[in-house]
């Protein structure tokens, strides 16, 4: 069974600070990974992709991709309160884009 | 720029009866998806389709079905509706596969089954 764990959270930072956001997976042969945001009672939106290991920076997010020990991570700098949404991990498996998603890590921004 | 459109919104259905989640999508994408997310959960796939007439099993598709007689369209049947299938339901599409192309959501179908 493949797939994707998340801590459920919530994670709570203030404002300014920087959330850290995690993610394991469990099918080595998984490549690329997505970060979606959903805010309560819509729908999910992508944030960012990474395929590579490393670092990938987009505005005040990076998301590090770890292949080896199978961990994806999202940073988020200088979180504000419309920061606050829970952010769903996935990972694109077994061909034609399809997904697998984590449940979620609820973040709540703090002023 | 409608994207992928979901009808109904929400939707309280009985026990026994059968509904029609209606998908479109206007952006010429070949693959399509039917996800459920129910509370506190990750989406599960239900069906997903890579063009007109060629539709396959994700993770949870019992008690649905699902056809793709055009591009735009592709609608999710859900026969003899149980508890079990309150969710919301959300429909997707996506360009051909690349490194980077993902999937893009409609808005959700909020469905009660009472």
């Amino acid at each position: 069974q493949k797939e994707v764990e998340q801590n459920s959270g919530p994670l709570s930072v203030p404002e300014g600070a920087i959330a850290s956001l995690n993610c394991t997976y469990s099918d080595r042969g998984s490549q690329s990974f997505f970060w979606y945001r959903q805010y309560s009672g819509k729908s999910p939106e992508l944030i960012m992709f990474i395929y590579s290991n490393g670092d990938k920076e987009d505005g005040r997010f990076t998301a590090q991709l770890n292949k080896a020990s199978q961990y994806v991570s999202l940073l988020i700098r200088d979180s504000q309160p419309s920061d606050s949404a829970t952010y769903l991990c996935a990972s694109r498996s077994g061909g034609y884009n399809k997904l697998i998603f984590g449940a979620g890590t609820r973040l709540a921004v703090h002023p | 720029n409608a994207g992928v459109t979901q009808t109904p919104k929400f939707r309280i259905l009985k026990i026994g009866q059968s509904m029609t989640l209606q998908c479109t999508q206007d952006m010429n994408h070949n693959y399509m998806y039917w996800y459920r997310q129910d509370p506190g959960m990750g989406l599960k796939l239900i069906y997903y389709s890579v063009g007109a007439g060629i539709t396959d099993k994700g993770e949870v598709p019992n008690g649905y079905n699902v056809s793709r007689s055009t591009t735009e369209d592709f609608p999710l049947r859900l026969e003899l509706a149980a508890p079990s299938q309150t969710s919301v339901y959300f429909c997707a599409s996506s360009p051909d596969a690349g490194s980077g192309n993902t999937i893009y959501f409609g808005e959700g179908s909020w469905l009660t089954v009472v």
